[in-house]
């Protein structure tokens, strides 16, 4: 079973548009990511939730929304999609939030080309 | 706040040969250190971390990771590189006081190069 998945793997889609990316964990994990990684491969973290807190990344512009519906989905949501939107995005989970030794795991990611 | 510093986005090594990946570290309080590996179209899959338990830190395939604190370093290295080590490796660091809910810090990553 895939501990931390994602869909779609690919999205394809036009300039203005609004698009969701699905994130399901089966760990039993208290806190879930949203992660940016660019065309440099560079890994940004873009937020931070569990069942007490959503933690933003203030660089994050409001066009992007995280939205849980239980302790095992963690989505994302872009609205008026941008060029710049092109990216990989990853999700990612872990234990709990009170500690910063927990290991994250990953999903595959989602590659979203905006044209 | 914090931050890593991941020397050479490209290193070429001989199969065989001994891996040595660098990460350095700038964190004003006590850093908990990472490395991930990313092969090709997948996502991101732990290889070791410190937790401040043992400075020398064992991991996955063969890697291990030291933790120098006078140095700011958590190098990762490998005695004897395989075909299959080729792929993009990221230092990352997590030291916020929010606990792990900051998220990791990640450097710029540095893929390696397997020269048959």
């Amino acid at each position: 079973d895939t501990a931390v998945s994602q869909t779609p793997k690919y999205l394809v889609t036009q300039m203005g548009n609004d698009k969701s990316i699905k994130c399901e964990q089966n760990l039993g994990h208290d806190t879930m990511y949203w992660y940016k990684q660019d065309s440099k491969k560079f890994l940004k973290i873009m937020f931070s939730y569990n069942n007490k807190e959503l933690i933003i990344n203030e660089t994050v512009p409001n066009r992007f929304s995280p939205k849980s519906p239980d302790k095992a989905h963690l989505n994302l949501h872009i609205n008026s999609l941008e060029l710049g939107d092109s990216a990989v995005y990853f999700c990612a989970s872990s234990q709990s939030s009170g500690s910063n030794t927990d290991t994250q795991y990953f999903g595959p990611g989602t590659r979203l080309t905006v044209l | 706040a914090q931050s890593v510093t991941q020397l050479g986005s490209h290193v070429s090594v001989s199969e065989g040969a001994l891996v040595l990946l660098r990460c350095n570290y700038s964190s004003s309080v006590p850093p908990y250190l990472f490395w991930y590996v990313q092969y090709p179209n997948q996502g991101l899959q732990l290889l070791l971390k410190y937790t401040s338990a043992a400075t020398l830190v064992k991991g996955i395939n063969g890697f291990e990771a030291e933790f120098k604190k006078s140095e700011t370093s958590f190098h990762l290295t490998k005695p004897s590189a395989h075909m299959s080590d080729a792929a993009e490796y990221f230092c990352a660091v997590s030291a916020g006081s929010g606990g792990g809910a900051d998220g990791l810090t990640f450097g710029k990553g540095t893929h390696l190069i397997i020269q048959p």
